[in-house]
């Protein structure tokens, strides 16, 4: 089975400061990536996905990430954060065994940016 | 373009009584729509898939005759949660996918439902 491990439960930075939220996945194939933000009582927006096209993906709001196959990894950064980037950012993995149909999260990393 | 709603937002209710939570696709037909269950900081676990015209499929440890899920047209879902009680209170979050097939295609997430069962 397909997995994804976020390995910071809580990211704290500085307004204008570049964001690193790490993930690592497992997968036995090629997978298919993404990266959810989840804002209190909103909906889960999709930031970016990774689909074996460019390894580099950019995303909304000036996010991007990078898939490494040999380093099994698929962190999100962002050059600056912004107060409007608190929240809780889930990284994602679809399962081939269904045919890309189910998504697997990971435990989610939340951003607390201070002025 | 392609919002998901759900509704209600919030609801509390008593153990044993039932709810029914609802999910729309307002601008799309969605196929395919999932659940997910999410515990305070905790991440989503899905619940099932539902297929519109069909039976849904349950994961592994959800108990179909608990969470009856009904998939009757392209733009709606529903969600009951049968004689609940306190442990089924949760954030339950759907999900709507565009289309069928094989492929990564993006899944558009509603902003969820709290439930909270006294």
């Amino acid at each position: 089975a397909q997995s994804v491990t976020q390995l910071d439960s809580h990211v704290s930075v500085s307004e204008g400061t570049p964001v690193l939220l790490r993930c690592n996945y497992s997968s036995s194939y090629s997978p298919s990536l993404f990266w959810y933000v989840q804002h209190p009582n909103k909906g889960l927006q999709l930031l970016l996905k990774y689909t074996s096209a460019a390894t580099l993906v950019k995303g909304i709001n000036g996010f991007e990430a990078e898939f490494k196959k040999s380093e099994t990894s698929f962190h999100l950064t962002k050059p600056s954060a912004h107060m409007s980037d608190a929240a809780e950012y889930f990284c994602v993995v679809s399962d081939q065994n269904t045919g890309f149909q189910k998504l697997v999260f990971g435990t989610g990393t939340r951003l607390l940016v201070s002025p | 373009g392609a919002v998901v709603s759900q509704h209600p937002s919030r609801v509390i209710c008593k153990s044993g009584t039932s709810v029914k939570i609802e999910c729309r696709s307002l601008d799309f037909q969605a196929t395919t729509m999932f659940w997910y269950r999410q515990f305070p900081k905790q991440s989503l676990m899905l619940m099932a898939t539902s297929n519109e015209g069909s039976k849904a499929t349950y994961e592994q440890g959800v108990e179909k005759d608990k969470f009856l899920i009904n998939h009757a047209s392209l733009t709606l879902s529903t969600l009951t949660v049968t004689s609940a009680h306190p442990e089924d209170s949760s954030f339950y979050i759907c999900s709507a996918k565009i289309g069928r097939g094989i492929g990564a295609d993006e899944q558009y997430f509603g902003p969820g439902t709290r439930l909270t069962v006294t």
